[in-house]
């Protein structure tokens, strides 16, 4: 298996842009999480799905930010309108439910708002 | 949010071995207790999980005591490629979502 897949791998953007980045689980695995880094706050859980509906949805910061699941091979988190305090690194990690604490993670997408 | 708590920084020598104590007062009954490693521009990855005693794999072992309060994620003789973050996730009783989260994470430096 190819494992988590994160597109793209890096993204640079003007404030107000709308930005979409992308995830494909590792085929068999029915939990789906996106997180955020940064220096100062640290890996942040955005959102998490299990058989592509969203479970908890609590750490999104804003309604700038929406995430999606159409389907169990695809993922996608928005952001619309971006800000400059967006930039972060985000990372799309799976699971499968029968031992969820073990995720894989994807190598992530730098994002950087300008 | 997950209650735990991790030293911020540990430095080592190669060959010696890291022990990393986390602390977890309020963890769930019924959870596993999680570490991870993550490197630089890398994701975490996953290193070991347990639920009491002691578990051990080809990485490293985790040691939880009886009353689950606290873990120590041991490393074995380390080398300059065990530098890199190590995170402890433990879900507090009262909260669904402290399993996903990370805290932290204690940042290892191993100097030859």
């Amino acid at each position: 298996d190819a494992g988590v897949i994160q597109s793209p791998r890096h993204e640079v953007t003007e404030m107000g842009q709308e930005v979409t980045l992308r995830c494909k689980p590792i085929s068999g695995h029915d939990y789906l999480f996106w997180y955020r880094q940064t220096m100062m706050r640290g890996l942040e859980l955005l959102i998490y799905f299990n058989n592509n509906v969203p479970i908890d949805d609590s750490g999104m910061p804003e309604d700038r930010f929406s995430a999606k699941m159409p389907n169990a091979s695809f993922s996608t988190l928005k952001i619309q309108p971006s800000e400059p305090r967006d930039s972060a690194v985000y990372f799309c990690a799976s699971s499968s439910g029968t031992d969820s604490y073990e995720q894989y993670f994807g190598p992530g997408t730098r994002l950087t708002v300008t | 949010l997950a209650k735990t708590t991790q030293p911020i920084s540990m430095d080592s020598y190669e060959g010696q071995e890291v022990n990393i104590t986390c602390s977890h007062n309020n963890i769930a009954t019924n959870d596993y207790i999680t570490w991870y490693q993550q490197f630089p521009s890398q994701g975490p990855r996953f290193i070991i999980q347990g639920y009491k005693t002691k578990v051990t794999n080809e990485v490293a072992s985790l040691f939880i005591p009886a009353d689950r309060k606290s873990s120590t994620l041991s490393l074995p003789r380390v080398s300059l490629s065990d530098t890199a973050v190590y995170y402890c996730l433990g879900r507090d009783e009262a909260d669904s979502w402290g399993k996903f989260q990370f805290g932290a994470g204690t940042q290892v430096v191993v100097t030859p």
